[in-house]
């Protein structure tokens, strides 16, 4: 079946640094990808997606390309902020189904 | 922008108790589905709806659970004879469509305490 693997948390970081969080997937079909951020107290919001392999998804200074070669989906920043500071969620889905397959999440600390 | 809401945002209730938790998806939106996130584990999916019926549901979703959209705005999630198990946060999410480019937009959460 599908899944979602993402490299454990937390990650604590300086302002300014340069972020990646790995995230890789398996897949029978040709699934959508997703990052989900979770910002303390708050509920789940979509951050960005790439519905096709060589996607490039971004958003507020986040970046992930879909790699189908590889099966990953990196979420990368330039340049972090402390506001930055939530858990950020791996998903995908796909049209065998209707439901987000979810990564275990991984916790952002920046710290200014 | 619109977007789903849910309330309560925090429900405690007795173990035994039968609890429904309320969310109003964005309005033009078909497909609706529920998801729970116990306290440092996975997201995980219950059941999705469309057009007043379940189209898919987890092993999680077994009787204790059930769904339904009572008017044109509202879709519940019921749980009867709760368990301190069920103590989670649950998540209410709704899409335009079931394609799975199209993404699914999500509520702020209650969170279930059950005693």
């Amino acid at each position: 079946g599908n899944s979602v693997t993402q490299m454990e948390g937390p990650v604590t970081l300086s302002e300014e640094a340069f972020l990646t969080i790995n995230c890789t997937y398996t897949a029978t079909g040709y699934p959508s990808l997703f990052w989900y951020v979770q910002y303390p107290g708050e509920g789940l919001q979509l951050l960005l997606k790439a519905t096709k392999a060589d996607d490039k998804g971004s958003n507020k200074g986040f970046e992930a390309t879909y790699r189908k070669e590889t099966t990953s989906f990196h979420l990368e920043k330039g340049s972090v902020q402390v506001s930055d500071s939530a858990v950020y969620f791996c998903a995908l889905s796909d049209d065998s189904n209707y439901q987000l397959i979810w990564g275990a999440g991984t916790k952002l600390i920046i710290k200014p | 922008e619109p977007e789903v809401t849910q309330t309560p945002s925090h429900q405690v209730t007795q173990m035994g108790q039968e609890v429904i938790l309320r969310c109003v998806p964005i309005s033009n939106h078909l497909y609706f589905y529920w998801y729970r996130q116990i306290l440092g584990q996975k997201v995980e999916f219950l059941v999705s709806f469309y057009n007043n019926e379940i189209s898919e549901k987890s092993e999680i979703f077994d009787d204790q659970f059930s769904v339904e959209r009572p008017d044109g705005s509202n879709f519940t999630l019921k749980i009867r004879s709760t368990k301190l198990e069920d103590s989670a946060m649950y998540f209410c999410a709704s899409s335009p469509t079931e394609y799975s480019n199209q993404p699914q937009h999500f509520g702020d959460g209650t969170r279930l305490s059950i005693l």
